[in-house]
């Protein structure tokens, strides 16, 4: 498709347990954000990369949140070790060369952990 | 800090007018955003202001900026059922990291 892809869509996991979320930005787009979203809160900045560098992952809680973007294209978010309070929907976003920095959002990875 | 602020809900009968407003915290921020989020379905960019105007029409909505008191403002004419979702300011920090608000819930009686 021509949008933001992101799988799964719905992830069920257990506490202490390792997740990857992927996401499939739109094709050109160099620039590729992540944000978590917890219920009734807007979306919290996470990482961002310019190209398969991370230029900005000032957002990610702890280390225990990884990402990658190997070739500049798909990106995974990694959470190992995962707890209760990572439940979210985790948002994709990637963005082009319009100067104005619209930012198109997939429409998200629902995590929940037991 | 990095906090957005807006007002959480707004009840509003169709055809009224609706008036979102929004403080933000960089001075610096170029463009400044509106964005929507429908049950269901992703973010979508619904209009945004340049930091160097104070105002902006597109059709049903206004943008109305205040630089002087960070206040970003949304005013959608004619509200309609469809208008319902909930709607995000937000705005460009550090060069390119979007930092948005909490969102305010529109609701549109008929």
């Amino acid at each position: 498709g021509a949008g933001v892809s992101q799988t799964p869509s719905n992830k069920v996991t257990e506490k202490g347990k390792y997740v990857e979320l992927r996401c499939d930005p739109i094709s050109g787009h160099t620039a590729l954000y992540w944000y978590r979203q917890s219920l009734g809160q807007g979306p919290e900045f996470l990482i961002y990369f310019q190209g398969t560098g991370a230029a900005d992952d000032s957002g990610l809680p702890n280390d225990r949140f990884f990402a990658v973007r190997p070739e500049g294209s798909v990106s995974t978010l990694k959470i190992q070790r995962t707890e209760r309070g990572d439940s979210a929907v985790y948002l994709c976003a990637s963005s082009g060369q319009d100067p104005r920095g619209e930012l198109f959002f997939g429409e998200g990875s629902r995590l929940t952990v037991l | 800090g990095e906090d957005v602020e807006q007002s959480l809900f707004l009840s509003v009968r169709e055809g009224d007018s609706s008036v979102i407003n929004c403080t933000y915290t960089d001075s610096s921020s170029t463009y400044l955003y509106w964005y929507k989020q429908e049950p269901g379905a992703g973010l979508q960019l619904l209009t945004y202001i340049f930091s160097n105007m104070d105002m902006k029409q597109d059709q049903r909505l206004t943008v109305l900026l205040n630089k002087k008191d960070k206040h970003l403002s949304l005013r959608i004419a004619d509200t309609q059922t469809g208008d319902s979702a909930i709607y995000f300011c937000a705005e460009i920090i550090s060069g390119n990291k979007l930092v948005f608000g909490a969102g305010t819930i529109l609701r549109v009686k008929s």
